[in-house]
């Protein structure tokens, strides 16, 4: 069973560059959360969404980003317009319906902003 | 504000010594404390605590949680250059649907042989 895939690893944009992060769920996994962790900082929840739905996005900017898991495919975090400052790790994590607290990550998406 | 806090941020062993993480919290609807251990890439799942007082183990690695006094313990005996790495607490809120889980800053602790 593969565990939770995210693609790109790396990725490099230029400022005002638009940035599309891909995760795929770990098999039998409906839930997936979004956390960004900035250098020397823990993890920070951003977003929480199931098949369709987002169910919780209070730790999303207001402006610039968005997330969707749409029916068939990955989930996809996307960031417009990209500036210096969403230069981080973007981990993805997924749970199963049943266990739907214990989150498995994947590894990471670095996004480096020139 | 949900706050997780972890200390020390930083601590360097030698092999074969015993090291205690700490982590507090100060939530509201707390659900559960996990622990995630982090190399280089994606945080591991090591522990998932719901109830004070029952001490959860796997070889090296115990961990414990105190609801009265909020904090968790992260144990790990006989050290390894491989238990280098930064280990993360985290603490699930109950509230309403959301899967939010809050982290704290996370230990870095290295082993030398």
């Amino acid at each position: 069973n593969a565990g939770v895939m995210q693609n790109p690893r790396h990725l490099v944009r230029r400022r005002g560059q638009e940035a599309r992060l891909r995760c795929s769920p770990m098999k039998g996994h409906s839930h997936v959360y979004w956390y960004r962790q900035l250098p020397e900082e823990g993890l920070k929840f951003m977003v929480y969404l199931q098949k369709e739905n987002i169910i919780d996005e209070s730790g999303m900017p207001k402006e610039r980003f968005s997330a969707e898991f749409p029916k068939e495919g990955p989930s996809i975090l996307r960031i417009q317009q990209v500036v210096r400052g969403d230069s981080a790790a973007y981990f993805c994590a997924s749970s199963p319906p049943s266990m739907r607290k214990t989150q498995y990550f994947g590894p990471g998406t670095r996004l480096l902003v020139l | 504000e949900d706050k997780v806090v972890q200390s020390p941020l930083s601590l360097v062993v030698h092999e074969g010594d015993t090291v205690t993480l700490n982590c507090s919290y100060e939530v509201t609807n707390f659900r559960s404390l996990l622990w995630y251990k982090q190399e280089k890439k994606a945080p591991t799942f090591l522990f998932m605590l719901t109830s004070s007082g029952i001490e959860k183990k796997s070889g090296r690695l115990s961990s414990i949680l105190d609801k009265k006094e909020l904090f968790s313990i992260l144990n790990i005996t006989a050290t390894q250059t491989g238990d280098s790495a930064v280990y993360l607490c985290a603490v699930d809120l109950s509230s309403g649907n959301t899967g939010k889980l809050i982290f704290g800053q996370g230990t870095t602790l290295q082993v030398k042989p």
